[in-house]
């Protein structure tokens, strides 16, 4: 049974850093065809992609926060962890991990975690 | 950057069909796939790579993808079929994933 949960702070001040993490279950994070992505969504909105991690450690950032943004995998722990700098209100948003099935070389998000509700306010 | 046009709500009557669009420049050369996001839920896979569904999905759904566009149909449509709808592809220009701006579907 493949399963994802997000673990991190609720609530964050403006300017730190985010630090959110993913725990799989059910898979490895060594698969080769396996990865795992983080999306957010803020209240009411819509789904933003962020970034996301293969097996051979292949990285991708979203174009437009990729200067505040890392992502890396412990496989031992199967966890993936986002690190997000100088969070801002806007940033305000429910955050999910999602599992990569790549299908003949296609990303497919085929199982997703519950999310976590993370707001940024002083 | 690449964007995906998909209508704000779409309404249909109880076991009608209904049609959810999603619009970009040359689409039909890219993979689809389609979410359903229930209220206070994280999005389920529908359909992949354009018109397949994964197992378990309802063979109600179906999907299509041609030119600039490309459709989610729901066939017979009922109450539990309420939900945010999201396109998504893999722009391999900027090697980013874009998700379309959802559709909400109502049931009438």
């Amino acid at each position: 049974q493949v399963t994802l949960k997000e673990s991190g702070p609720v609530l964050v001040k403006p300017t730190e850093t985010l630090t959110l993490t993913c725990t799989v279950s059910g898979f490895s994070l060594s698969n080769a065809r396996m990865g795992v992505s983080w999306i957010r969504q803020p209240p009411g909105k819509a789904l933003e992609w962020l970034a996301h991690i293969f097996s051979n450690d292949e990285k991708s950032y979203s174009t437009s926060l990729k200067s505040r943004l890392t992502i890396s995998k412990d496989t031992s722990k199967s966890q993936v962890v986002l690190t997000m700098t100088n969070m801002d209100p806007v940033d305000t948003a429910t955050y999910y991990c999602a599992r990569i099935d790549m299908v003949q070389g296609v990303i497919i998000y085929d199982y997703w975690g519950q999310g976590t509700l993370v707001t940024v306010s002083s | 950057s690449y964007e995906l046009t998909q209508p704000l709500s779409v309404s249909v009557a109880l076991g009608q069909t209904a049609r959810i669009t999603c619009g970009g420049n040359n689409i039909g050369s890219k993979n689809v796939h389609w979410y359903q996001q229930k209220p206070g839920q994280a999005p389920v896979l529908v359909i992949y790579r354009d018109s397949n569904r994964p197992s378990g999905i309802p063979e109600r759904f179906s999907g299509s993808n041609s030119g600039n566009t490309a459709t989610l149909t729901i066939s017979r449509a009922q109450a539990g079929d309420e939900a945010d709808y999201y396109c998504q592809v893999w722009d391999s220009s900027t090697a980013d994933v874009v998700f379309g701006g959802g559709t909400k579907l109502t049931v009438l």
